[in-house]
């Protein structure tokens, strides 16, 4: 069965770093291109970054130079490494699946997500 | 960016019911969007892609339709499974990839 299952959230104070993690199995993430989504408490959702099967990625605006993805293949994990977190910064992150080989995509498979809470 | 706007915000039905959901989009997106159905503390689940084609596994009585700025999903017999929070996606114009702010289906 093909699954994804983030984890790493928690609370952190602003201005802190935190990494999240999803674990992929029944296949090869690095085929793959892999989504971070995230929602905020009671708010829509939002992407956050895209991870090319060739290794590109791209950001929101209002993460970029503060977050990066990444994935370690050996594992099928894809990362999320937020630094300079902000109280905005706090919601449910979901990894999420391309449908295709292609930025223009729906999202075929989310994990459950992992809340992360920037508070003081 | 494109602005994806859902109505209503929360639906009230009947199992058994049939329902439309809408999604706008504020610019024009062809037919590259996406519905989605979440349900508290599980994975979003992919329902419709392409605004027509059913994902697979996804029961006949979901169907989406629409094109450019106008879209619906509907649900021909509302089972008590179907209650759930349904969002839309655009995925035409990127970045960033826009989603609606989602309508809940709930028990009249």
């Amino acid at each position: 069965e093909e699954q994804l299952v983030e984890s790493g959230g928690g609370v952190i104070r602003p201005g802190g770093s935190l990494r999240v993690s999803c674990v992929a199995s029944g296949f090869y993430m690095s085929h793959k291109y892999m989504n971070w989504v995230r929602q905020a408490p009671g708010k829509g959702l939002e992407w956050v970054s895209i991870l090319y099967s060739g290794g590109g990625t791209y950001y929101a605006a209002s993460v970029k130079g503060r977050f990066t993805v990444s994935r370690d293949s050996s594992k099928n994990t894809l990362f999320l490494q937020m630094n300079s977190l902000k109280v905005d910064d706090t919601a449910v992150y979901y990894c999420a699946r391309g449908h295709r080989s292609s930025w223009q995509s729906d999202f075929d498979l989310w994990g459950r997500g992992t809340l992360v809470t920037v508070s003081s | 960016e494109i602005v994806m706007t859902q109505s209503p915000a929360t639906l009230s039905v009947s199992p058994g019911e049939g329902v439309t959901l809408s999604c706008r989009a504020s610019q024009s997106v062809g037919n590259n969007l996406a519905w989605y159905q979440q349900k508290p503390g599980q994975a979003p689940r992919l329902l419709i892609y392409g605004a027509s084609t059913r994902a697979t596994n996804i029961p006949a009585r979901f169907s989406g339709s629409g094109s450019g700025t106008e879209f619906t999903l509907t649900i021909s017999s509302l089972q008590s499974e179907d209650f759930a929070l349904y969002f839309c996606h655009q995925y035409d114009d990127w970045p960033p990839y826009t989603f609606g702010q989602g309508t809940k289906l709930e028990i009249k």
